[in-house]
């Protein structure tokens, strides 16, 4: 049982390059989220899924895609990366109250 | 507009001491109100939750305080330890921590010094 497991763990991109970040979980959870952790903003909900096939815009939707087309799958996409994206990227996923998050996903963009 | 203000931003105490770690929050429509532990290169992991029908919760050395009437709760951490040493998320959510994801205060370093 890994839990929740994101790849790639480390990731530099030039400004305007897109990528896309895996999320995975073995739990058989319904709700799955993205969030970004920035020094001194705690960490800030991007998009989540309450299902497969569903998606909803967080506190900090913009400039992110996202899809969830299999359950235990959640993938974050950045179209065309900017400065300002360079972050620390969790994903989590629960079914009711506790969320369990995976490892992180360091993301620069130069 | 931050709708979970933390307090302090970082926290130094002796071993043994109790850090006390305080959070405000501002819509009444939460429901549910846990404490997250992170360490250094880690993902947060839940320490303890509370819902607001009771004052106060505890799980080991770790003990929630809820004052529904003054938007407020804190985390105690009794008898605390080196090991005790990281950052400490409160956050909130609707539906009881359900769908719609928490929203978190910005967090608290906490250091425990031997």
């Amino acid at each position: 049982n890994a839990g929740v497991t994101q790849t790639p763990k480390f990731r530099v991109l030039k400004t305007g390059q897109s990528m896309t970040l895996l999320c995975a979980q073995d739990m058989n959870h319904e709700y799955m989220y993205w969030y970004r952790q920035d020094p001194g903003m705690g960490l800030r909900l991007i998009h989540y899924s309450v299902g497969e096939g569903t998606t909803a815009k967080g506190e900090v939707p913009d400039g992110y895609n996202v899809s969830r087309l299999k359950k235990q799958n959640f993938l974050l996409g950045l179209e065309s990366a900017a400065p300002s994206q360079t972050s620390v990227y969790f994903c989590a996923s629960s079914t009711w109250g506790e969320q369990y998050f995976g490892p992180g996903t360091r993301l620069t963009v130069t | 507009q931050q709708q979970v203000k933390q307090s302090p931003q970082s926290l130094i105490v002796q071993k043994g001491g109790i850090p006390i770690i305080n959070c405000a929050y501002e819509n009444t429509a939460f429901d549910y109100f846990p404490w997250y532990q992170q360490f250094p290169g880690k993902g947060p992991a839940l320490l303890i939750a509370i819902r607001p029908d009771v004052s106060e919760k505890k799980e080991g050395r770790f003990t929630i305080s809820f004052n529904k009437s003054a938007k407020q709760f804190s985390l105690h951490i009794m008898d605390s330890q080196p090991g005790d040493s990281a950052t400490y998320f409160c956050a909130a959510s609707i539906g009881g921590g359900g769908a719609d994801g928490l929203t978190f205060g910005k967090g608290t370093h906490l250091i425990i010094q031997p």
